[in-house]
């Protein structure tokens, strides 16, 4: 079963918006990490979150964690026709470790 | 550096013919894992192995055999193929000393008819 599942599974923006995608979760986690896979092509790490941070940021990615309601956000920031691609939340539960679960992913599409 | 190299790119079978997915990372690291990826599923866990010598089920083990050849080398096997494991598989590495990112190969895109 999926431990992660993503929020929209589909979205359209114009470049310059912002994306949001957001992840939720069913157990407790040690981190998550957020993906992106371009098509045709393997996955990309693009940012990890651990269970005691509550947000993070890089570049122009920033990722919140809310432990409480077993969630999760990516926020892409003026986005870029480059951004298209689909991005995967992945957790890795609580005594668990060696065993990241993937959920099914949100399709972000940036229209130039 | 090659990263994660997985071959072949794409593979044909008939049901019932069987084959190997070759995997081998250069980083040095100590887990290897086989998942596959199915439209509108995500990726799911077929084996792992945590360090050479070991192998562990995942999500999705049955249909599949794992070998770790060596640190470098996890290979997924395939005894007799059926069309519902007609998907995408993706290997992956990382260090295991702690809950870190995994690196992907590019893929193989099998498809069994």
């Amino acid at each position: 079963s999926q431990q992660g599942e993503e929020d929209p599974q589909a979205l359209s923006i114009q470049e310059g918006e912002n994306a949001t995608m957001n992840c939720s979760y069913k157990t407790s986690i040690n981190n998550l990490q957020w993906y992106r896979q371009n098509s045709g092509r393997g996955l990309v790490h693009l940012i990890l979150i651990r269970s005691n941070e509550r947000e993070k940021h890089s570049g122009r990615l920033r990722v919140t964690l809310d432990t409480s309601k077993k969630s999760s956000s990516l926020l892409i920031t003026a986005s870029r026709a480059a951004d298209t691609a689909s991005y995967f939340c992945a957790t890795e539960p609580s005594g668990s470790a060696r065993q990241l679960t993937f959920g099914s992913g949100t399709q972000l599409t940036v229209l130039p | 550096n090659a990263g994660v190299t997985q071959t072949p790119k794409f593979q044909v079978l008939k049901t019932g013919q069987s084959m190997t997915l070759q995997c081998a990372q250069d980083m040095n690291h100590n887990s290897m894992y086989w998942y596959r990826q199915d439209p509108g599923m995500g990726l799911r866990l077929i084996y792992y192995s945590a360090s050479e010598g070991t192998t562990d089920k995942g999500e999705v083990p049955n249909g599949y055999n794992v070998s770790r050849l060596n640190k470098r080398e996890f290979s997924l096997r395939l005894e007799s193929a059926a069309p519902s494991q007609t998907s995408v598989y993706f290997c992956a590495s990382r260090t295991g000393t702690g809950r870190e990112k995994l690196f992907f190969g590019s893929g193989t895109q099998l498809s069994v008819l």
